[in-house]
């Protein structure tokens, strides 16, 4: 699979925006996604955004995509003590059946809210 | 809860012992996933079932073995694993289809190799 590459750690304070940074390799992929992952936890999808978009905004998330240098970041508002966590941007690719798409991940951001 | 559960959430074992994972999905999904997630490491996608029909297998070494008897139900069967085997396993499923398949995770299986 292609290289989807973040920075390991990220901290801001409190009230704070925090952006995460991504960089993906396939420009086929059709949708890209932020998920976050709380200790102890799985992974749940915070927010995707369709390839054909520059940008998208869901309350405290703001996600732009820039296709030309396949970059992708995830702005987070007022940043929370319960944001603290992993999150992982991922970019897709149907599987060889067409039936299902298969994600790769990047390594994560660990975020760190300070009060 | 996200609709899927994973047990055992933590097991360790032997390096000569059989064990088996085992994921249930309560979504209606058609597409389930297991997951190797290590330190430091992007997650590793290991198998994908599609329709309970193995779609993908990423070069996984034969000491993996998934099962899929129903579009319900995902098992990770283990034998004779290795130390560096020992991970966080997470299963995840999805809808399937070409759309935004968003991907639902359980909470995985800690597993420790002595």
């Amino acid at each position: 699979g292609e290289d989807v590459e973040q920075s390991l750690f990220l901290s801001v304070r409190e009230g704070d925006s925090s952006v995460i940074n991504c960089t993906y390799t396939d420009s086929s992929s059709t949708y890209l996604y932020w998920y976050k992952q709380e200790p102890g936890a799985g992974l749940q999808l915070l927010t995707y955004i369709f390839s054909n978009m520059d940008m998208k905004q869901d309350q405290r998330l703001t996600v732009l995509l820039n296709k030309k240098d396949k970059h992708l970041s995830l702005r987070i508002a007022d940043t929370q003590t319960g944001d603290s966590a992993i999150y992982f941007c991922a970019e897709s690719f149907l599987i060889s059946s067409g039936s299902a798409r298969q994600l790769t991940f990047g390594s994560g951001t660990q975020l760190t809210v300070l009060p | 809860e996200t609709g899927v559960t994973q047990t055992p959430r933590h097991l360790v074992m032997g390096m000569t012992n059989k064990k088996s994972l085992k994921c249930e999905q309560h979504l209606g999904h058609n597409a389930m996933y297991w997951y190797k997630q290590s330190a430091k490491k992007p997650l590793e996608l290991m198998f994908v079932y599609s329709l309970e029909e193995r779609v993908e297998n990423n070069s996984v070494p034969s000491r993996f073995s998934p099962e899929c008897p129903n579009s319900s139900h995902l098992f990770l069967h283990l034998h004779t694993l290795q130390p560096e085997d020992s991970a966080l396993y997470l299963c995840a499923s999805s809808s399937g289809g070409t759309g935004v398949n968003e991907q639902f995770f359980g909470p995985g299986t800690r597993l420790t190799v002595l």
